[in-house]
């Protein structure tokens, strides 16, 4: 099976920080990750695809970068609304696996 | 709009079974791949498998094979997953999720999720 890392596992953050979460895979996955919101009581929301594709919708404050093992969400200028976990998913290969996540809160 | 809509809570003893629905409106059951994805309290997301609806093909975690089973009803809109010999470890929202891409013969559902239902809570007590 594929293991999936994240850190940090929690951060803190001020509205209008930049904020970098890294994502890496303990092989080879190209380009086959994806990113995903959730918050609290609600189901994940796709965030990012194919590490770098922002998904319909999805503020362009947030993007991706990263294939192969290392990968790296970044959300360029924080707002209230982005406070919430981020997981990264490898669908490179069965079993899917995903991070463990990364809390974002408020400093 | 494009949506999964999930069954209601449900609680449930040691050893018995709970099967957990998932309704699409907005696009044909059939044309996609489903996940099921849980979440123990406080913890992560666990991808438990997918059941194709069109062939009813299906693909478990090997964490779950033999207690799990993903199906989809005759009337081609809902999916279900059942699992059993319920645990205490059991307890979790259970989540279905739409593969991302269209099905097509011979496509696979590594492809990863775009819509998601909006969680079954599972509560295993005896």
């Amino acid at each position: 099976d594929i293991q999936m890392t994240q850190s940090p596992s929690s951060l803190s953050a001020s509205v209008g920080d930049r904020v970098t979460i890294t994502c890496r895979a303990s092989q080879d996955i190209t380009n086959d990750l994806a990113w995903y919101q959730q918050k609290p009581g609600k189901a994940p929301e796709r965030l990012i695809h194919a590490a770098s594709r922002l998904h319909s919708g999805v503020p362009s404050r947030f993007s991706g970068s990263g294939s192969g093992t290392e990968f790296t969400l970044t959300i360029s200028s924080l707002q209230p609304e982005d406070f919430a976990t981020y997981y990264c998913l490898q669908h490179n290969s069965f079993p899917l696996t995903f991070g463990p996540g990364t809390k974002v809160d408020i400093k | 709009q494009v949506q999964l809509v999930q069954s209601g809570a449900e609680v449930k003893k040691p050893g018995a079974s709970v099967k957990v629905s998932c309704m699409a409106s907005g696009y044909t059951l059939t044309g996609y791949y489903i996940h099921w994805v849980r979440q123990a309290p406080g913890q992560g997301l666990e991808w438990m498998g997918w059941s194709n609806p069109n062939s009813g093909a299906t693909n478990y975690a090997q964490k779950f094979q033999g207690r799990v089973t993903m199906t989809r009803g005759a009337s081609m809109t809902t999916a279900y997953m059942e699992l059993s010999s319920l645990r205490s470890d059991d307890t979790a929202i259970y989540y279905c999720a739409r593969d991302a891409s269209p099905y097509y013969y011979g496509s696979d559902a590594l492809n990863g999720m775009d819509v998601w239902g909006q969680g079954t809570t599972v509560t295993v007590s005896s």
